[in-house]
């Protein structure tokens, strides 16, 4: 089975313009999260979509943004960059059907840097 | 809320050493999921093990093992006979039934030296 894939893997911007992130899941998985890594931060929770719906949203303002397809590929945009944006974004996707054992499984992540 | 320490930011070793990676967390609930995932150099966090808040038998895989205390709300893990490819940075994670999001601790970094 393939695993998790996003496109594009580096990405730079500048300050004030938008990005769309790709991110297609294990085939057959339903659930897609994103979380953001930076140095200061850490890992944080972006947000969760199953079949279409945003399931759960982390503590971000709202220029970030996302939705899913029905094939389950999921695309996260972010607009109106900032400095603090850059960071790595990861992709996670799961069963995410009811069962209490959904592991997450990470694809490689796309850097973004913003100048 | 849900709170995940590993207070150990950077580990040394040198090869073939045991080196075991503390991890310490915080939640009210009764039923969750403690994770251990490693990231390499590439950014991909590789997910290695689960273990659930109801089942606290400690497991060995390979040279890895976990040790699960929840009187202590501790969960750590053990490398034995550490090796060069284990150099990466270590996250212990925990979620809560009835989500899917991950609480990540801040990593620990370990550097195993030839």
């Amino acid at each position: 089975k393939a695993g998790v894939t996003q496109t594009p893997r580096y990405l730079i911007k500048t300050r004030g313009q938008q990005v769309t992130l790709s991110c297609s899941p294990i085939s057959g998985h339903r659930s897609v999260s994103w979380y953001q890594q930076t140095p200061g931060q850490g890992l944080q929770f972006l947000f969760e979509y199953f079949s279409e719906t945003q399931r759960n949203k982390g503590n971000f303002p709202g220029r970030f943004s996302g939705r899913q397809f029905s094939n389950s590929r999921s695309e996260m945009n972010v607009s109106t960059l900032e400095l603090g944006d850059s960071a790595l974004y990861l992709c996670a996707s799961s069963g995410g059907g009811a069962s209490s054992y959904n592991e997450q499984f990470f694809g490689p992540g796309t850097r973004l840097t913003v100048l | 809320a849900q709170k995940v320490t590993q207070a150990q930011t950077e580990i040394s070793v040198v090869e073939k050493e045991d080196v075991t990676l503390d991890c310490v967390y915080e939640t009210r609930d009764t039923t969750y999921y403690l994770f251990w995932y490693k990231q390499p150099p590439s950014g991909e966090l590789v997910f290695l093990i689960r273990r659930n808040s109801f089942d606290e038998q400690n497991e060995i895989s390979g040279r890895y093992s976990w040790n699960f205390q929840k009187s202590t709300s501790s969960f750590n893990f053990t490398i034995t006979a550490s090796q060069v490819v284990d150099s990466a940075v270590y996250f212990c994670a925990l979620r809560y039934a009835g989500a899917n999001n991950l609480f990540f601790g801040t990593g620990t970094r370990l550097t195993v030296i030839p």
